[in-house]
């Protein structure tokens, strides 16, 4: 079972600073998710990264897949305490997988 | 609204009592999976379905079995609950697993927190 290690586990900042999150393993992977959970909820996609090298935007969020499709970050540029949540990476192996395999996450509080 | 749909939310039940957790998705998905999410853990997947009739184990089967009998269900069956399987539940579909995985991703339920006394 190929592993997920995310990092930080827990990070809490103030409103408007920078952070990155990051999501690396030994093994290569397909393709590479980024989900958000709020409490209470299943997580939601926030976007889905296939080539090595890959980068995306999706309004302050910024997800990078690594060159060699083992690791993968995720950077929120003026953080905002609606970004607050649990992020969530995951990844397809391929080659007859049979699910996602997620990291643990990474706890991210905004403080306003 | 497209959705998927778990219930019960929250059930506390005996060691030992049958249960069954229902899942329903509304987007005609062809792949669906359960998975349980425990802290220090994350989530872990316990059996996937790629269409009806079709469902196989995944990395946490012991203690459960599902079925897929029709497209849009997919219930979770806990034959003889024990304590070490309170846990949260979460139902997950897709539209459909290509060779880079799921297309569109997964859409998930809002989880049932299950409680084993």
């Amino acid at each position: 079972t190929q592993l997920l290690e995310q990092s930080p586990q827990f990070l809490s900042i103030q409103e408007g600073e920078n952070l990155t999150v990051y999501c690396n393993s030994s093994s290569v992977f397909s393709s590479l998710q980024w989900y958000r959970q709020e409490p209470g909820e299943g997580p939601v996609l926030l976007v889905t990264v296939v080539t090595g090298g890959e980068v995306k935007k999706l309004k302050r969020l910024t997800f990078q897949f690594g060159d060699a499709r083992k690791d993968s970050s995720l950077h929120i540029t003026a953080a905002q305490p609606g970004d607050t949540g649990l992020y969530l990476c995951a990844g397809w192996a391929g080659g007859g997988a049979d699910g996602l395999t997620f990291g643990k996450g990474t706890h991210l509080i905004i403080q306003p | 609204e497209a959705q998927v749909t778990q219930n019960p939310r929250y059930l506390i039940t005996v060691t030992g009592k049958k249960l069954t957790v229902t899942c329903s998705q509304n987007m005609n998905h062809e792949y669906m999976s359960w998975y349980r999410q425990d802290p220090g853990l994350g989530l872990r997947q316990i059996y996937y379905s790629m269409n009806v009739e079709v469902t196989d184990k995944g990395d946490v089967p012991e203690g459960y079995k599902v079925s897929r009998k029709e497209k849009r269900n997919f219930p979770l069956i806990l034959e003889s609950p024990s304590p070490n399987q309170t846990s949260l539940y979460f139902c997950a579909s897709s539209l459909s697993i290509g060779d880079r995985g799921p297309n569109y991703g997964y859409t998930f339920g809002s989880g049932t927190r299950l409680t084993v006394v």
